[in-house]
């Protein structure tokens, strides 16, 4: 089963930042991995698909990119509400994994 | 508009059954896949069963598999998800999801979540 891993596990940065968050799978697949976004006490939030589309209705200042085993998830103007946890997750095999997250918090 | 709403959680025992219910509204529920997804409290997303749209596939997590079925009913556009031997690493709450067909990945459908305690 591929294994993901997120970092940094946590940020610290101010609004109008650039933020980047890493995703890296223990085995290459191609581009089939989500960027999902969850506040407390709600259901996750699709952001990105197949690695870099933006889901309908998404800000244009979230992007990603990557293929195989390396992706990146970047807001590139951080606005007050985008202080949540970030999530990559993986649908090349049947496991489906996750990644363990990324919270992004105020300065 | 899109809809998933799942039902059937609350206070079980240890060792004892549940099942949940997803129910889909205002989508071709028979043309999808559909997910069953869980977060434990203070923790990260996991992801727990599959099934394809006519149900004649299903896959599951290690942590879950010969304890859960998930099944579906595309005549009620309803999914289940029959968890026996429950136990205090299965409380979380669980989101039902669905990825579009136009995509490769990410479940742009997700439930509110249901609630799942498990103590005695």
């Amino acid at each position: 089963a591929i294994q993901l891993t997120q970092s940094p596990s946590s940020v610290s940065a101010s609004v109008g930042d650039r933020v980047t968050i890493t995703c890296r799978a223990s085995q290459g697949f191609g581009r089939s991995l989500a960027w999902y976004q969850q506040k407390p006490g709600k259901s996750p939030k699709l952001l990105i698909y197949d690695a870099s589309t933006l889901e309908s209705g998404v800000p244009s200042r979230f992007s990603g990119s990557g293929s195989g085993t390396d992706f990146t998830l970047t807001i590139s103007s951080l606005q007050p509400e985008d202080f949540a946890t970030y999530y990559c997750q993986q649908f090349n095999d049947f496991f489906f994994s996750f990644g363990p997250g990324t919270k992004v918090d105020i300065k | 508009q899109v809809q998933l709403v799942e039902s059937g959680g609350g206070l079980v025992q240890p060792g004892r059954s549940l099942k949940l219910s997803c129910a889909a509204s205002g989508f071709t529920f028979d043309t999808h896949a559909m997910h069953w997804v869980r977060q434990a409290p203070g923790k990260g997303l996991e992801w727990v069963a599959v099934i394809s749209f006519d149900g004649s596939d299903q896959y599951y997590s290690d942590s879950v598999k010969g304890r859960f079925t998930i099944s579906r009913d595309n005549s009620k556009n309803t999914l289940y998800l029959q968890m026996t031997s429950l136990s205090g690493d299965d409380m979380a709450v669980y989101y039902c999801a669905s990825i579009s067909p136009r995509h490769m990945s990410g479940y742009d459908k997700w439930g509110q979540g249901t609630r799942v305690t498990v103590s005695s």
